[in-house]
């Protein structure tokens, strides 16, 4: 069955530290995958989107994130985190024209 | 502001009563989308129209559930004999073109039933 997997509920980093959100995905063939974010009283924003090509993918806000087919994974990074940057974010994977798959969600704080 | 647009952001009603939600997609959009999202949780897919045609329904989409899209434009949903089991964000998104694109979300329409 399809799914998405995401690890962490909640993370805390520093300003300025490095950060890895990560997902894992389950499905047979290649997906199309997505980082969304979605702070308070926001809808959710698309931080960037992986289809196909360079499994490296770069987004808004500085992020970045790298599909690796082997870990079935697709990992959100950013080398260094603003305190604005703390919200909830999703991973969703993509399964046709019209299905997709969110994950439970990461809440990211940031400490001062 | 052309982003999608959500009526009401809030809604507190009673069990066993009726609920409509507006969604306004971004114009040109052709495609939209009902998720269903609660706390903890990331959306859940409800339905998908593709202008005026509902194309996809998920099976949480029970029979109290209806939503139109009557000109292919703004979309509603609507709830009837509300339980307490759908207290959730109603989010609704859009999106352009056949392929597979970003689609664009609303701020949502959180539901409380009492």
């Amino acid at each position: 069955a399809q799914s998405v997997t995401q690890p962490d509920i909640h993370i805390t980093v520093s300003e300025g530290a490095s950060l890895e959100l990560r997902c894992n995905y389950s499905y047979g063939a290649t997906p199309y995958l997505f980082w969304y974010v979605q702070s308070p009283g926001q809808g959710l924003q698309l931080l960037l989107k992986y289809f196909s090509g360079d499994t490296l993918v770069q987004g808004i806000k500085g992020f970045e994130a790298e599909f690796k087919r082997s870990q079935s994974s697709f990992n959100l990074r950013k080398p260094s985190v603003h305190w604005s940057d703390a919200a909830e974010y999703f991973c969703a994977v993509g399964y046709n024209n019209n299905d997709m798959r969110f994950g439970a969600g990461t809440r990211l704080t940031v400490k001062p | 502001d052309t982003g999608v647009s959500q009526d009401p952001r809030h809604k507190i009603t009673k069990r066993g009563q009726n609920v409509t939600f507006r969604c306004d997609p971004i114009s040109e959009h052709n495609r939209l989308y009902w998720y269903r999202q609660t706390l903890g949780q990331g959306p859940e897919f409800l339905t998908y129209f593709q202008n005026e045609a509902q194309l996809e329904k998920s099976r949480l989409l029970s029979d109290r559930f209806s939503a139109e899209r009557p000109k292919g434009s703004f979309s509603t949903l609507e709830i009837q004999r509300t339980e307490q089991g759908d207290s959730a964000m109603y989010l609704c998104a859009s999106s352009l073109g056949l392929s597979y694109n970003e689609q664009f979300f609303g701020p949502g329409t959180r539901l409380t039933v009492l």
